[in-house]
């Protein structure tokens, strides 16, 4: 099976700076699909960005961007200019595009943002 | 609203005791998956469904767990003979195969406390 690696349990940043959390996967496939979702304090968990394998270019979503760096199988999201609701628990995910239909997710890095 | 939505939200039983949570999935998705999430891990996936048939059951799925999806719309995940260790987090997740619709929507999930 699939590993998804977060090697970061916590991290905090000041509001307004910038952030990265780190991800590493395991695979043989060549297609695939990446995605961070975020899940704020007791509330449901919400797709932050997408990564699909046979794009080179990274994806953005507004001050969300990620590093995809495919040989190395490394997905880190960088969150520019922190705001107190990015406070949450920050899951890193992969998906096969052709075996299975699992979501394998790592264990979270729980971001703080400090006012 | 559209969403995703499960119920109960919260759920406290007996150990020995059988429960069943629901899910309602965005009407337009044919794909619908159980995770469960353990305090301080990410979900981990439990089953899915394509429209009404059960594709895939992870290894985590015991006996005593069943979830079916009689009519391809919503489903509902029973727990018999609840045992301490089924005290978790259930999330459900829907997502569509049209295109390349990868990204997976979650519910708000149902907290399960087995006492």
């Amino acid at each position: 099976a699939q590993t998804v690696t977060q090697s970061q349990p916590e991290m905090s940043v000041q509001e307004a700076e910038t952030v990265t959390l780190s991800c590493t996967y395991d695979t043989s496939e060549s297609d695939y699909y990446l995605f961070w979702y975020k899940q704020p304090p007791s509330r449901q968990m919400i797709l932050v960005i997408r990564q699909e394998a046979y794009k080179q270019q990274n994806a953005t979503e507004n001050r969300f961007s990620v590093n995809f760096q495919k040989a190395a199988k490394s997905f880190s999201l960088k969150i520019s200019d922190s705001q107190l609701g990015d406070a949450a628990m920050y899951f890193c995910a992969y998906r096969s595009a052709n075996t299975g239909n699992q979501f394998y997710f790592g264990t979270g890095t729980s971001l703080t943002v400090i006012p | 609203d559209t969403g995703v939505s499960q119920d109960p939200r919260h759920k406290i039983t007996k150990r020995g005791q059988n429960v069943t949570f629901r899910c309602d999935p965005i009407s337009e998705h044919n794909r619908l998956y159980w995770y469960r999430q353990t305090l301080g891990q990410g979900p981990e996936f439990l089953t899915y469904f394509q429209n009404e048939a059960q594709l895939e059951k992870s290894r985590l799925l015991s006996d005593r767990f069943s979830a079916e999806r009689p009519k391809g719309s919503f489903s509902t995940l029973e727990i018999q003979r609840t045992e301490q260790g089924d005290s978790a987090m259930y999330l459900c997740a829907s997502r569509t195969t049209a295109g390349r619709q990868e990204t997976q929507y979650f519910g708000p999930g149902t907290r399960l406390l087995v006492l």
